[in-house]
């Protein structure tokens, strides 16, 4: 099993340009989250997913839109990327989010530069 | 404002002797907590983790403490080792919404041999 893989690993952007992270997980989790981590802060839940077609708002996520098209993917999209979005995004899976033995995995990381 | 926070961004340790590191939240819902270690380029992995109904939980060398009472929680590391050196943060959750984890901002710990 991969885990969870994240693509691109590296990114620099133009202010204005847009991309998108693609999160791929082979475990056959139901719940998926991004979150980015700025230096100095711990990691910031930008949006998450409790299922295939769901997608919901975590504590920072303007600038951000997200779709789980696929139970096995989450995208994260940059519409029009600004300075502020300079970060690490980091995605994570977990197989249910009400039981307190869960925990998340997480992927590598993207490193995302605007200029 | 972060509800969890680690106040100490570094930690140095001598091999085969204790690391203590903590965590300090403000809210008073949380009652699930979890430790992830992260190494450079790679992402966070889960270590252990405390339910509020337990002030101690135990996993090897690596030892949670919860005080519900100070809203803290430390984890003790014994006998430490080089390859503990890492990045540690501390999360928090409630119960009825686990969806949502809050991080401290990690603390580096440093294990020299």
């Amino acid at each position: 099993n991969a885990g969870v893989t994240q693509t691109p690993k590296f990114r620099v952007l133009k202010t204005g340009q847009s991309m998108t992270l693609l999160c791929a997980q082979d475990m056959n989790h139901e719940y998926m989250y991004w979150y980015r981590q700025d230096p100095g802060m711990g990691l910031r839940l930008i949006h998450y997913s409790v299922g295939e077609g769901t997608t919901a708002k975590g504590e920072v996520p303007d600038g951000y839109n997200v779709s789980r098209l696929k139970k096995q993917n989450f995208l994260l999209g940059l519409e029009s990327a600004a300075p502020s979005q300079t970060s690490v995004y980091f995605c994570a899976s977990s197989y249910e989010a009400g039981s307190y033995t869960d925990t998340q995995y997480f992927g590598p990381g993207t490193r995302l530069t605007v200029l | 404002d972060q509800q969890v926070k680690q106040n100490s961004p570094s930690l140095s340790v001598q091999e085969g002797r204790i690391s203590i590191l903590n965590c300090d939240y403000t809210n008073s819902m949380f009652d699930y907590f979890l430790w992830y270690k992260k190494y450079p380029a790679e992402g966070p992995t889960f270590l252990i983790s405390i339910s509020s109904i337990k002030d101690k939980n135990e996993d090897g060398r690596f030892t949670v403490f919860l005080n519900k009472s100070a809203k803290h929680l430390s984890l003790h590391i014994v006998p430490s080792q080089p390859g503990d050196s890492a990045v540690y943060f501390c999360a928090a959750s409630e119960s009825n919404n686990f969806n949502k984890f809050y991080f401290g901002s990690g603390t580096k710990l440093n294990v020299k041999p």
